[in-house]
């Protein structure tokens, strides 16, 4: 069964201060992994896909990369516009599998 | 990015009536939707997937007959609650997906249902 593991489970950063967001992922034939932002009572808005190893694609302040078993989502000088629950996800045979989020929060 | 639009945000019933939410593509051909639920502080559960002139697929433990799932055309998805009762206030939220299995989904801006 696909199985998706983000970590850490919240994150309280800096204005300013960098860091990465870690998914690990367990899935039969990787077709597609999916970087989601949700902010509160928000549905999912998408940020990036990614398709093969050593993959990568930006977008602002956002970096997400992918190896074999993980992607990271990096986070450069983050603002407090940047605070959000960020959500992995990866392709099943039809339906996406999601992690648990990585909740963060950043302050000015 | 592709829009999709979910109506209504928030709605509160009685209990044992029906409620319908709606979940709409609009700039784009949605082969594929997907409704989910989500509860408080956790992530996205996947009630069921549907694709477009086809009978809904439920994942395990929902009830089809309670959460009737309907699929009529490219883009538009609903999702009724029938005989309606608290635990069943939740989020719900919508997504859409137009291409192959590979390519990203796009979601609604979810609904509130209070059940009282």
């Amino acid at each position: 069964e696909d199985q998706v593991t983000q970590s850490p489970e919240a994150l309280r950063l800096q204005e300013g201060e960098s860091s990465s967001l870690n998914c690990s992922y367990t899935v039969s034939g990787l077709r597609g992994l999916f970087w989601y932002r949700q902010d509160p009572g928000k549905g999912p808005e998408f940020l990036f896909t990614l398709y093969s190893a050593g993959e990568e694609k930006e977008k602002e302040r956002l970096k997400a990369t992918l190896t074999k078993k993980e992607s990271f989502l990096h986070i450069t000088a983050p603002k407090p516009e940047d605070s959000a629950t960020y959500l992995c996800a990866t392709t099943g045979f039809q339906k996406l599998v999601f992690g648990t989020g990585t909740r963060l929060l950043v302050s000015p | 990015g592709a829009v999709v639009s979910q109506h209504p945000s928030r709605v509160i019933c009685k209990s044992g009536t029906s409620v319908k939410i709606e979940c709409r593509s609009l700039d784009f051909q949605a082969t594929t939707m997907f409704w989910y639920r989500q509860f408080p502080k956790q992530s996205l559960m996947l009630m069921a997937t549907s694709n477009e002139g086809s009978k809904a697929t439920y994942e395990q433990g929902v009830e089809k007959d309670k959460f009737l799932i309907n699929h009529a055309s490219l883009t538009l998805s609903t999702l009724t609650v029938t005989s309606a009762h608290p635990e069943d206030s939740s989020f719900y939220i919508c997504s859409a997906r137009g291409g192959a299995v590979n390519t990203e989904a796009f979601f609604g801006q979810g609904t509130r249902l209070t059940v009282v």
